[in-house]
């Protein structure tokens, strides 16, 4: 079975583009997470859904970042517009959502802003 | 204080030894526990669950200590190829939350 799919690998912008990460995950997973990690904050939650429902979003560090699941199979987050502050490397990651699940995560994508 | 926190390290210790990492978490309602192992510039992999009792899994056992809010993780008999970065993954689980909240991750360095 395939496992979280995420695109593009790497993203390379000038500061003010639009940036669209995408991600697809297990099927069957009801859950689906998008985190940041950097080697100063680590791994951060930035957003969690279920059944295609935003749940947590208190991680979203600000207006700039916006994230949508309008299906079972695909969410994406967006970055308009995008800071340098924000390169990082963005994960998504799905759970079948039992209390003792782990997330299964995407390869990541490797965000560098200009 | 942190919700999850993890000495960063790095442990270098020399092939066949046996070392050990800890994870602390604030919130004493949490239900679920994991580790992860990340290579450098890869996804965090799932490593084992941590289960009440304590579990094991080959050269590796992870065990939970509720009264003290930690969680552990063993490694017996290291290989150069147990170096990485080992997360550790919380879930508060409290009113219908449902996130998992990681550490920044101990760095482990397996020498010849």
């Amino acid at each position: 079975d395939a496992g979280v799919i995420q695109s593009p690998r790497h993203e390379v912008t000038e500061m003010g583009q639009e940036v669209t990460l995408r991600c697809k995950p297990i099927s069957g997973h009801d859950y689906l997470f998008w985190y940041r990690q950097t080697m100063m904050r680590g791994l951060e939650l930035l957003i969690y859904f279920n059944n295609n429902v935003p749940i947590d979003d208190s991680g979203m560090p600000e207006d700039r970042f916006s994230a949508k699941m309008p299906n079972a199979s695909f969410s994406t987050l967006k970055i308009q517009p995008s800071e340098p502050r924000d390169s990082a490397v963005y994960f998504c990651a799905s759970s079948l959502g039992d209390i003792g699940s782990p997330l299964h995560f995407g390869n990541g994508t490797r965000l560098t802003v200009t | 204080r942190k919700e999850v926190e993890q000495d960063p390290g790095p442990f270098n210790v020399p092939e066949g030894a046996t070392v050990a990492f800890n994870c602390t978490y604030s919130n004493s309602a949490s239900q679920s526990f994991f580790w992860y192992r990340q290579d450098c510039r890869k996804e965090p992999k799932l490593l084992m669950s941590v289960y009440s009792s304590g579990n094991e899994d080959g050269r590796f056992t992870a065990q939970l200590n509720r009264a003290s809010q930690y969680i552990s993780l063993l490694i017996r008999d290291s290989k150069l190829s147990d170096s990485a970065t080992y997360l550790c993954a919380v879930n508060p689980s409290t009113s219908g939350t449902y996130k998992y909240i990681f550490g920044t991750g101990t760095r482990l360095k397996v020498l010849a």
